[in-house]
C-alpha cells in the first residue's frame, strides 16, 4: 500500500526558505506514468496545489508561486522536496505530499490531470519571527 | 485561473439524508473534476474522479455528475462517517485548483 509522510521544520522565520521532504514507501518515485505534488491548505486561502514533479525532474508549478518555488526528486533515496523562498506569514499553512498520474495533455496552460491519490497526513509549517 | 464555486458552504443533514453538494466552474472544463472527502484533521481523501467515477474502496452512496461548469456529488443516504468537509477540484488548466469547502454537520 502507497504510502507518503511529509517531514521539515514547522517553524520557519519571515523571509527565509522552507523546505521540506516527501518520503515514500510501498511504491516508487520512479514510477512511470506518476507524478508527484504538493498542495497546501490554508484558513485564509483554502487548498492550494503548489507544484508537481516527475521522476525525470519535469516539473509543473502554480504559476503565482513560481518564482519561489523549486522541487526536485531523488529516486534513490525514494523521496522529493519542495523549497519555498522568502516564506512570509501567508505561507503559513498545513503542507500536504500526494500522488497523481502523469497529465493526459500539458501545453500553454491547458493540462488535463485525473485525481490526487493517495495523500501524506501534513505537516504544519508556521512562518513567525 | 478557472474558480470553483461550492454551494452550500455548509449544510445541516440527518443520518439517511440524500445529500447534494454543487461545484461551479468559472469557465468549461469538460469532466477533468474530482471530489474529496476531508475529516477533521486529516488528509483530503479521494472519492471520484472524472467528474462520475468512483475511486476503488469508496462507498456506493457516493456518486458525482456533470460536465462543462456545473457538477454534482451526491451522498445518496448520508452515514455517521460521511460527516465532514467536501472539496471538489478541477484538473483541466494550470494551476489545477480547488472549491472552498462545503462541510456536512449533524442535524
Amino acid at each position: 500500500q502507497l504510502q507518503l509522510q511529509e517531514s521539515g521544520p514547522g517553524l520557519v522565520k519571515p523571509s527565509e526558505t522552507l523546505s521540506l521532504t516527501c518520503t515514500v514507501s510501498g511504491g516508487s518515485t520512479g514510477s512511470l506514468n506518476f507524478y508527484w505534488g504538493w498542495v497546501r491548505q490554508s484558513p485564509g486561502r483554502g487548498l492550494e496545489w503548489i507544484g508537481s514533479i516527475y521522476f525525470t525532474g519535469n516539473t509543473y508549478y502554480n504559476p503565482s508561486l513560481k518564482s519561489r518555488v523549486t522541487m526536485s526528486v531523488d529516486t534513490s533515496e525514494n523521496q522529493f522536496s519542495l523549497i519555498l523562498s522568502s516564506v512570509t506569514a501567508a505561507d503559513t499553512g498545513v503542507y500536504y505530499c500526494a500522488r497523481h498520474p502523469e497529465p493526459l495533455y500539458c501545453r500553454l496552460g491547458t493540462c488535463y490531470g485525473w485525481w490526487f491519490d493517495p495523500w501524506g497526513q501534513g505537516t504544519l509549517v508556521t512562518v513567525s519571527s | 485561473d478557472i474558480q470553483l464555486t461550492q454551494s452550500p458552504s455548509f449544510l445541516s443533514a440527518s443520518v439517511g439524508d440524500r445529500v447534494t453538494i454543487t461545484c461551479r466552474a468559472s469557465q468549461a472544463i469538460s469532466s477533468y473534476l474530482a471530489w474529496y472527502q476531508q475529516r477533521p484533521g486529516k488528509a483530503p481523501k479521494l472519492l471520484i474522479y472524472a467528474a462520475s467515477t468512483l475511486q476503488s474502496g469508496v462507498p456506493s452512496r457516493f456518486s458525482g455528475s456533470g460536465s462543462g461548469t456545473e457538477f454534482t456529488l451526491t451522498i445518496s443516504s448520508l452515514q455517521p462517517e460521511d460527516f465532514a468537509t467536501y472539496y471538489c477540484q478541477q484538473l483541466n488548466s494550470i494551476p489545477w485548483t480547488f472549491g472552498q469547502g462545503t462541510k456536512v454537520e449533524i442535524k
